[in-house]
């Protein structure tokens, strides 16, 4: 347990359906990650949070995803009109970006199937 | 474009042998690589990390070794015991800023009895 957690662990939706992932990081960490992974490949970056401040959102797959951390604390993922497409794992990481060190420590992951 | 890959999508060891996992990168401005082990059901987690003015870093079982000459990575486990088994991706990151964390496509380790 690296002390992120992830909130579901599993969903499954119909297409067309919004849903929302929650992460909740490592209490004094500034930076948040979100990565999507599926089936044999590595996570692929979408987004990160240091702070309030949404830093990159340039790799969100289509403007249907967007994310937020509100006051800087968990953030959540929202995917809308869902596709058959979008049936991954949604992995949160957070760090503490201390100098130019930024160890980045995962949750366990949302697996979201959409039927 | 520039990408991080594995030379191996599968490596199967016996118990005690030493593993060695490879990975290639193509981006020359990379400044920072990690290994990570992930798994079936968990996020990836932290192994061993090194800077690319290192060409050497020793962990408890794990060395990492860098090659920039030829944009080389390997992570080297000692002794490897069945826990050992799991993917493994490498992942470079340029510059510190989060959106150039760019991982690999992983490599499965498989230790037989």
């Amino acid at each position: 347990d690296t002390g992120v957690s992830q909130d579901p662990r599993h969903k499954i939706t119909k297409r067309g359906q919004n849903v929302t992932f929650r992460c909740d990081p490592i209490s004094e960490h500034n930076r948040l990650y979100w990565y999507r992974q599926t089936l044999g490949q590595g996570p692929e970056f979408l987004t990160y949070f240091q702070n309030e401040a949404q830093l990159e959102k340039s790799r969100l797959l289509s403007d249907r995803f967007s994310a937020e951390r509100p006051k800087g604390s968990f953030s959540t993922l929202e995917i809308q009109r869902t596709e058959q497409g979008d049936s991954a794992m949604y992995l949160c990481a957070s760090s503490l970006v201390s100098g130019s060190v930024d160890e980045q420590f995962f949750g366990p992951g949302t697996r979201l199937t959409v039927l | 474009g520039e990408s991080v890959g594995l030379h191996l999508p599968t490596l199967s060891v016996q118990e005690g042998d030493n593993s060695i996992i490879n990975c290639a990168y193509s981006n020359s401005a990379s400044d920072y690589f990690i290994w990570y082990k992930q798994e079936s059901g968990k996020g990836p987690q932290f192994i061993i990390d090194i800077r690319s003015n290192m060409d050497k870093r020793q962990g408890q079982r794990v060395t990492v070794l860098l090659n920039k000459t030829v944009k080389h990575l390997s992570l080297q486990i000692a002794a490897t015991q069945p826990g050992d088994s799991a993917v493994y991706f490498c992942a470079e990151i340029r510059d510190n800023y989060g959106q150039n964390f760019v991982f690999g496509p992983g490599t499965r380790l498989s230790v037989l009895p």
